[in-house]
């Protein structure tokens, strides 16, 4: 089955202790973005990569890093986690038509609380 | 840089009527793609419809369908016979059809609440 899973799907955790959310798609696409959703303000994007090794800052790139080793995973890193990080994180990825990227696929989500 | 706009943040209805959810949006491209992606309580971001700015003929997905007004950046998404599974968050996005570009604009969503 085509699929974006993103694991852990839950996770609390403490301010500052370094945490990994794992990202990956069997679909061979390009294009891997995450995203937050926080109530009132809908998705806003973190950081995306357009192909392996090739990444770059979104609209909220602050406190985190992400990394693309393979085309199939996307990682994102929170090295010292803070309560403002808490949120809702999505990965995505689409396929690159041409020139032009398709829409985006989501993974399930991960509900992230920073205590 | 393009913005997303969703008027209304709650939207009710009630089974087998029809709604209409609104969208506008900002930019000064003219190439570029929009789309309606439904979020259900199980948080699951799912893509409902999508349009593609260069066609003028409106974007149909079975009872749902859009109201693409370019010149009024204008998109709106009308659910017909509606049912209670669609009862969800509807977000709506733009994006650039530019190469190489794929970054996604989101509006800050409507909740549509369908009712027996």
């Amino acid at each position: 089955e085509a699929q974006v899973t993103q694991n852990p799907r839950y996770l609390i955790t403490v301010t500052g202790k370094k945490l990994t959310v794992t990202c990956s798609q069997n679909m061979n696409h390009e294009y891997m973005s995450w995203y937050r959703q926080d109530p009132g303000l809908g998705l806003r994007q973190i950081y995306y990569s357009m192909n392996v090794e090739v990444t770059d800052k979104g609209d909220v790139p602050e406190g985190y890093k992400v990394s693309r080793k393979e085309k199939r995973n996307f990682p994102l890193i929170l090295e010292s986690p803070s309560p403002n990080q808490t949120s809702l994180y999505f990965c995505a990825s689409s396929l690159k038509v041409g020139r032009v990227y398709n829409e985006q696929f989501f993974g399930p989500g991960t509900r992230l609380t920073v205590l | 840089a393009q913005t997303v706009t969703q008027s209304q943040p709650e939207m009710s209805v009630q089974e087998a009527e029809t709604v209409t959810l609104s969208c506008t949006y900002d930019t000064s491209e003219n190439n570029y793609y929009l789309f309606w992606y439904k979020q259900p309580p199980s948080r699951q971001m799912i893509l409902v419809i999508r349009q593609e700015a260069y066609k003028q003929q409106n974007a149909t997905e079975n009872r749902f369908s859009v109201n693409f007004q370019k010149a009024a950046k204008s998109f709106s998404l009308k659910i017909s016979d509606s049912q209670l599974g669609d009862t969800a968050m509807y977000f709506c996005a733009f994006m650039k059809s530019s190469s190489g570009y794929s970054t996604l604009t989101f509006g800050k969503g409507t909740m549509l609440l369908v009712s027996p």
